[in-house]
């Protein structure tokens, strides 16, 4: 159990365009979801965390005009990048947290990441 | 700001010995929550131990086992019995200060296993 996929799992993009990441609970409901960004060799950095039904709050430094998150449902959350740019290049990861299922309260499970390429 | 320190950014070992991964953290809660996880080729998060500061007795789980020494703010993982799918990326992991919801990670030791 605890299932968290994404889709997709790479995107090659150009400079200007949009691009949406989803994340998904596959068997379990999430009330909140967690976007973290990863440069090659260096560690996650928590973006943004996403509630369900209410709006992300931004991470200090982190421009929520450009990373649009919605999180519509208990088991989707999505991750815009808008107007990309060869910097926003980068592995995007989501995690989710099962409140309901009486794990531990602070547990996160990880999906597998999105790779964003921005030429 | 808060800080997950990990000194040892790569780390070798033989299979079927052990090795231990060393992490230090600061923070001014009193109870927390701390984790190791593991990073393979596949950039799959995967969760391999955790630790509740509030508990005294370190965490165990199969060949994985961590050292906590709470007044040190120490928190390393012992790898026993070293296995090729140990190979991987680990980051330590600690609970935010005021937010047990947020993570704070270190910047990760990578662990190579030679046969």
């Amino acid at each position: 159990g605890a299932v968290v996929s994404q889709h997709p799992s790479w995107v090659i993009c150009k400079s200007g365009t949009s691009v949406k990441i989803e994340c998904r609970s596959l068997d379990f409901q999430a009330t909140t979801m967690f976007w973290y960004r990863q440069f090659p060799k260096q560690s996650l950095m928590l973006m943004a965390t996403s509630n369900e039904g209410s709006k992300a709050t931004y991470e200090q430094g982190v421009e929520k005009d450009k990373f649009l998150i919605n999180h519509a449902s208990l088991t989707l959350s999505t991750l815009t990048v808008t107007s990309a740019h060869p910097e926003d290049s980068s592995f995007y990861i989501c995690s989710a947290r099962d409140l309901a299922s009486g794990r531990a309260l602070d547990e996160q499970f990880f999906g597998p990441g999105t790779r964003l390429t921005v030429l | 700001a808060q800080t997950v320190t990990q000194s040892q950014p790569e780390m070798s070992v033989q299979e079927a010995e052990t090795v231990t991964l060393s992490c230090t953290y600061d923070t001014s809660e009193s109870d927390y929550y701390l984790f190791w996880y593991k990073q393979p080729p596949s950039r799959q998060m995967i969760l391999v131990i955790r630790q509740e500061a509030y508990k005294q007795q370190n965490a165990t789980e199969n060949r994985f086992s961590v050292n906590f020494q709470k007044a040190a703010k120490s928190f390393s993982l012992k790898i026993s019995d070293s296995q090729l799918g140990d190979a991987a990326m680990y980051f330590c992991a600690s609970t935010r200060e005021g937010n047990t919801d947020k993570l704070i990670f270190g910047t990760g030791t990578r662990l190579q296993v030679f046969p």
